[in-house]
């Protein structure tokens, strides 16, 4: 089975500092994914990286950064923490796509991040 | 863009009822569907896929076909249980996008005994 581990289940951290999610996935996927989920709202995606060194921007990607210098590890970076960031982040993995269909996304258990 | 609409929430059922969760979608082209669920506490699973139209995905007792003339992928499930209470979301994909999903809001969904 696929694992996508999170490294935290919770976090609460302070406005203004500097915050590091970090999502390891142990399938050799290319894709890998940051969203954020809040009621009402659904899954919003932030960035995601199809490849080592490679990132793009998702929908709402203000305010945060990643980093992936390796290919099972994602990193989600709060540049300056702010109270409008209490959310919970999910990470995914996927494989690429092949033949004509697109390969499922995987999900971690997500950490539910909360700024004071 | 593409988007995704799914029925407003929540949904409160008797275990053994027949649940229906209507989603639509809007689109070019031929995308993929998917129904994920995201049990209290946990991430999301891949619950069901259909790649093209009148596909019909299924497992663990839910059902939903791939409707291009109603750009719909409604879920189904004959008799629900109390083990199914969770959040359901409805996803579509291009196609070569890297599996990049949109999602729909989610809808809660409780079973009561």
């Amino acid at each position: 089975d696929v694992k996508v581990t999170q490294s935290s289940r919770y976090l609460v951290k302070r406005t203004g500092e500097k915050v590091f999610l970090e999502c390891v996935q142990d399938m050799d996927h290319e894709n890998m994914f940051w969203y954020r989920q809040d009621p009402g709202l659904g899954l919003r995606l932030i960035y995601f990286s199809y490849d080592v060194k490679m990132k793009e921007k998702g929908d709402i990607p203000e305010g945060y950064s990643v980093s992936r210098e390796k290919k099972e590890r994602f990193s989600l970076i709060l540049e300056s923490a702010s109270t409008n960031q209490t959310s919970m982040y999910l990470c995914a993995s996927s494989s690429q796509s092949t033949g004509k269909s697109n390969q499922p996304q995987h999900f971690g258990d997500g950490t539910r991040l909360s700024i004071l | 863009g593409d988007s995704v609409t799914q029925m407003e929430g929540p949904v409160t059922l008797s275990e053994e009822a027949f649940l229906t969760i209507n989603c639509t979608y809007t689109a070019t082209g031929y995308p993929s569907l998917f129904w994920y669920v995201q049990y209290p506490g946990e991430g999301l699973q891949l619950l069901l896929k259909a790649t093209k139209a009148d596909d019909k995905g299924s497992n663990k007792g839910f059902e939903a076909t791939y409707r291009k003339e109603t750009t719909s992928f409604h879920l189904e499930k004959g008799s629900v249980q109390v083990s199914d209470s969770a959040v359901y979301f409805c996803a579509l994909t291009h196609f070569g996008a890297n599996s990049k999903l949109t999602f729909g809001k989610g809808i809660t969904l409780s079973v009561r005994p």
